[in-house]
């Protein structure tokens, strides 16, 4: 069955350096998103991408923060400047369509440790 | 977002059946009732969804309430393996971001 894949499955970086998380998505689906879990909190949205621009963004995807789809299979987050709080795991997923009726499949996820 | 309200925690005793409640009383009428579960360090994996049938599938049951403001993720025997967090989540056309709740987590007793 197809699967989201990340790397790395675990990124430690100093504090004030950028990181960039890699996803590649199930071949063939539109929307992908990033979604982060601090230790021990809920699952939260950070961003939609669809046709190559972002089409939703949380309140925690300021401008430290970006996603590109660079050649048509990777998606990426980057992080300009890293702080302590970005410290989490951070999911990528991807959806076939837009609908209601459609599933995410996420991936395993890439834990980046802040320090 | 509609808001949902789940048991904090449940437990079962592995090869019994298992009733995940879900309370979703702001669904809108073309939402579906999507659940998910986390399995300890892995990313949440789908289980099932649906929008007013009963739905079935080789993971799980799921039963809709008739006025769609809950609904119950049945898990006909568990299995250890079937220890994580359950999520239910509706699922929105716009902007089609899932917003996750703390979700029930699962202990299953040997």
């Amino acid at each position: 069955e197809p699967e989201v894949t990340q790397t790395p499955s675990h990124q430690v970086t100093q504090m004030g350096q950028e990181v960039i998380l890699r996803c590649v998505p199930i071949s063939n689906h539109l929307y992908f998103y990033w979604y982060r879990q601090i230790l021990g909190q809920k699952v939260e949205f950070l961003v939609s991408f669809y046709n190559n621009e972002i089409s939703e963004k949380s309140e925690i995807f300021d401008d430290q923060f970006s996603v590109e789809r660079p050649d048509g299979s990777n998606f990426t987050l980057k992080i300009r400047s890293t702080k302590l709080e970005d410290s989490a795991m951070y999911f990528c997923a991807s959806r076939a369509g837009g609908l209601s009726n459609q599933p995410q499949h996420f991936g395993d996820g890439t834990r980046l440790s802040i320090l | 977002d509609a808001k949902t309200t789940q048991p904090n925690s449940m437990e079962s005793n592995e090869e019994e059946p298992v009733h995940l409640p879900c309370n979703h009383s702001t669904i809108s009428g073309t939402d579906y009732i999507h659940w998910y579960r986390q399995l300890p360090s892995q990313g949440p994996e789908y289980v099932i969804h649906g929008l007013t049938s009963n739905v079935n599938n080789r993971m799980a049951s799921l039963a809709i309430a008739e006025d769609r403001k809950s609904s119950t993720l049945i898990l006909h025997r568990a299995t250890l393996r079937d220890a994580a967090v359950y999520y239910c989540i509706p699922g929105a056309d716009t902007g089609n971001q899932f917003y996750f709740g703390t979700g029930t987590s699962l202990t299953v007793i040997p």
